[in-house]
């Protein structure tokens, strides 16, 4: 039982490139996540996804891109990458996206951006 | 709107003593309320919730934690310190009003030291 994973784990990358980070969950729960982590904010939502094909934007969307063509599969993708997104990313899910639920995180990504 | 302040942001016990970790959340309805756990590179793991069943709310490895309305905390207690529990915790909070899935909003974390 795999749950959910992320990938790369580690990414470095330089100003300008485009970055995708990976996520992928094996229990088909309808509602995925991604947070950001940094010092002093604890996680913050980027975007949200209810099911394939519907995408949200969460407390901090600019400069992201997201996608979800099938329920397994969240990617994250950074268009152009600044400084800025220097960050911990935590993909998560949870089953039905009801306020009772547990949300389930992935191991995180650990991006760099030079 | 939801908020969750976590009182101390670092907290040192020695291993055998109790934990308490405080948290005050903010809320204009019933709320469901989260404790994470975050061990060094590890992803967040759930300790424990609070969905307005019973007021005091176990979770894994000997936690627990206590609703208490009146006073809008939930803080988190284990009465005996272990090594392995050193990690960052995080209380949450879940938006109701959001309208898009189990919202979270978190605290800002507790860095927990368990010294021998």
């Amino acid at each position: 039982d795999a749950g959910i994973t992320q990938s790369p784990r580690y990414k470095i990358t330089e100003t300008g490139r485009q970055v995708t980070l990976m996520c992928h969950q094996t229990w088909s729960h309808s509602y995925m996540f991604w947070y950001r982590q940094d010092l002093g904010h604890g996680l913050r939502l980027i975007y949200y996804s209810a099911a394939a094909d519907i995408t949200d934007k969460g407390e901090v969307p600019d400069g992201y891109v997201v996608s979800r063509s099938k329920t397994e599969n969240f990617p994250l993708t950074l268009e152009s990458a600044t400084r800025s997104q220097t960050s911990v990313y935590f993909c998560a899910s949870s089953e039905h996206g009801q306020r009772t639920d547990t949300q389930y995180f992935g191991p995180g990504t650990r991006l760099t951006v030079l | 709107a939801q908020s969750v302040t976590q009182l101390d942001s670092h907290v040192s016990v020695s291993e055998g003593t109790p934990v308490l970790l405080r948290c005050n959340y903010s809320s204009s309805y019933s709320p469901s309320l989260f404790w994470y756990v975050q061990h060094p590179n590890k992803g967040l793991q759930l300790l424990l919730k609070y969905t307005s069943a019973a007021t005091l709310v176990k979770g894994i490895n000997g936690f627990e934690a206590e609703f208490k309305k009146s006073e809008t905390s939930f803080h988190l207690t284990k009465p005996s310190a272990h090594m392995s529990d050193a990690a960052e915790y995080f209380c949450v909070v879940s938006d109701p009003d959001w309208g898009g899935g189990n919202k979270l909003t978190f605290g800002t974390g507790t860095q927990l030291k368990v010294e021998l």
